[in-house]
């Protein structure tokens, strides 16, 4: 079935560990996102890639990065994760460049930093 | 800051009611969105309208855009119980394919 991966659904981690979140998309679209969502604050932008082996910051980059490799991939790195970034990370992706642009979301990562 | 702003926070309907949700935003669009979200599940898109449209149907859903107020507004038609859900509008931005979202405003319709 065509559509967005997000491994692992859920994970604890402790201060100060790296962690990477891995997205994988099968439909081939050009625009790639990593959001994370907090009560209340709705969904804010962290980085996203409109075309394989680029990438961009957005509203709230600071403690994360992003790689771009190939088309379908998308992973998300926590350098030293720090309980802040306890959260819920969704990935996204769509077809801005067929003009579609409705951008279709993962399960979601749900990540405790303790 | 976050581009798009909705309003209100919060709706509580009963079943058959309407219910209108709006957007704002900061800076010029490409196109706005609108997204549900049920509980502790990803995003569904809804539906998109274009800059230089003004109005858009799919559906119990219609959707208004005003770029000179830099506002959006959704309807929801006859609601139903399983309206209930969260919902955000997200703005695309330039040629960086950059979508952001707002907080949305938390949907519900009582049986």
């Amino acid at each position: 079935i065509a559509g967005i991966t997000q491994a692992p659904t859920s994970q604890i981690l402790a201060a100060g560990r790296r962690m990477t979140l891995r997205c994988t998309q099968d439909m081939r679209h050009n625009a790639m996102y990593w959001y994370r969502q907090d009560l209340g604050l709705g969904l804010r932008l962290i980085h996203y890639s409109n075309t394989a082996g680029t990438t961009g910051k957005g509203e709230v980059p600071d403690g994360y990065s992003v790689s771009r490799a190939n088309t379908d991939d998308f992973p998300l790195t926590l350098a030293s994760a720090v309980p802040s970034q306890t959260s819920v990370y969704f990935c996204a992706s769509s077809d801005s460049t067929g003009g579609r642009d409705e951008a279709f979301f993962g399960q979601g990562t749900r990540l405790t930093v303790v | 800051s976050q581009q798009g702003e909705e309003d209100p926070q919060a709706l509580s309907i009963q079943e058959g009611e309407n219910a209108t949700m709006n957007c704002s935003y900061k800076t010029s669009i490409n196109n706005l969105q609108w997204y549900r979200q049920n509980s502790g599940r990803g995003l569904v898109h809804l539906i998109l309208i274009r800059s230089n449209e003004r109005e858009k149907h799919s559906g119990r859903l219609r959707v208004t855009l005003d770029t000179s107020k830099k506002s959006s507004s959704l309807l929801i038609t006859a609601s139903r119980a399983a309206d209930t859900a969260s919902y955000f509008c997200a703005t695309g931005e330039g040629s960086n394919y950059k979508l952001t979202f707002g907080k949305g405003t938390l949907l519900t319709v009582n049986p």
